[in-house]
């Protein structure tokens, strides 16, 4: 069965300071990878997609980044956070891009 | 980017009622309607895909209809319990395959 990992949990950043988040899926070859953000109060934002290595879409231009470095492997970067960063980043898979994704267990990012 | 709209943002019932809430997406170039369920501190879980016009899907004392003419699902929960407090969100992902969610619909039981 398929299973996918996000670490950290929980992460408290000064503003200005880089950022790393990891993703990683198991039990499948070759998903869609998303990462998502909610916003305090806000709703479900799709940051970045991919549908291979090495390629990413972004869907809302920011100080954030994305890499898949391999198949199964989905990193969610910046150089510089911002305190609109903080939020609850979320990881999902799904096979195609129509079916239904999967989400990781979250990452509760704040910037202070 | 697809607007999926759900309403209403938040509902508040007593244990024992039946309740319902909408989303609203665009009915040109649809694919595929999918409703997650969203508990506090825990990440987003999969109810129901649905493709096709006139599609009904139920998992227990949850259900959902599909209607992509008028581009509109109702997801129904008969006889709510405090466990199924929760948010409800609706993703529809149309020409680019890419579901686009909803803000989605706050559901609070009180026991």
């Amino acid at each position: 069965s398929q299973t996918i990992h996000q670490w950290p949990a929980t992460l408290v950043q000064p503003v200005g300071s880089p950022l790393s988040l990891e993703c990683t899926v198991e039990g499948t070859s070759n998903p869609n990878l998303y990462w998502y953000r909610q916003a305090a109060g806000r709703g479900l934002q799709l940051l970045f997609y991919s549908v291979g290595i090495g390629q990413i879409s972004s869907e809302v231009p920011q100080n954030l980044s994305a890499s898949r470095p391999q198949d199964r492997q989905f990193i969610l970067s910046s150089k510089k956070l911002l305190l609109s960063d903080s939020g609850f980043y979320l990881c999902a898979w799904s096979q195609l891009a129509r079916d239904t994704q999967y989400f990781g267990p979250g990452t509760r990012l704040t910037v202070l | 980017i697809l607007n999926v709209e759900q309403s209403p943002q938040s509902l508040h019932v007593q244990e024992g009622d039946s309740t319902n809430f909408t989303c609203s997406f665009p009915s040109s170039n649809f694919y595929a309607l999918h409703w997650y369920r969203w508990e506090t501190a825990k990440s987003p879980e999969a109810l129901f895909v649905m493709t096709l016009n006139g599609d009904e899907k139920k998992k227990g004392r949850i259900s959902a209809t599909l209607n992509t003419k008028e581009g509109y699902s109702y997801l129904y929960i008969k006889g709510s319990q405090p466990e199924d407090s929760a948010t409800y969100l609706c993703a529809s992902s149309g020409g680019s395959y890419i579901p686009t969610f909803g803000r989605g619909t706050s559901l609070i039981v009180h026991p």
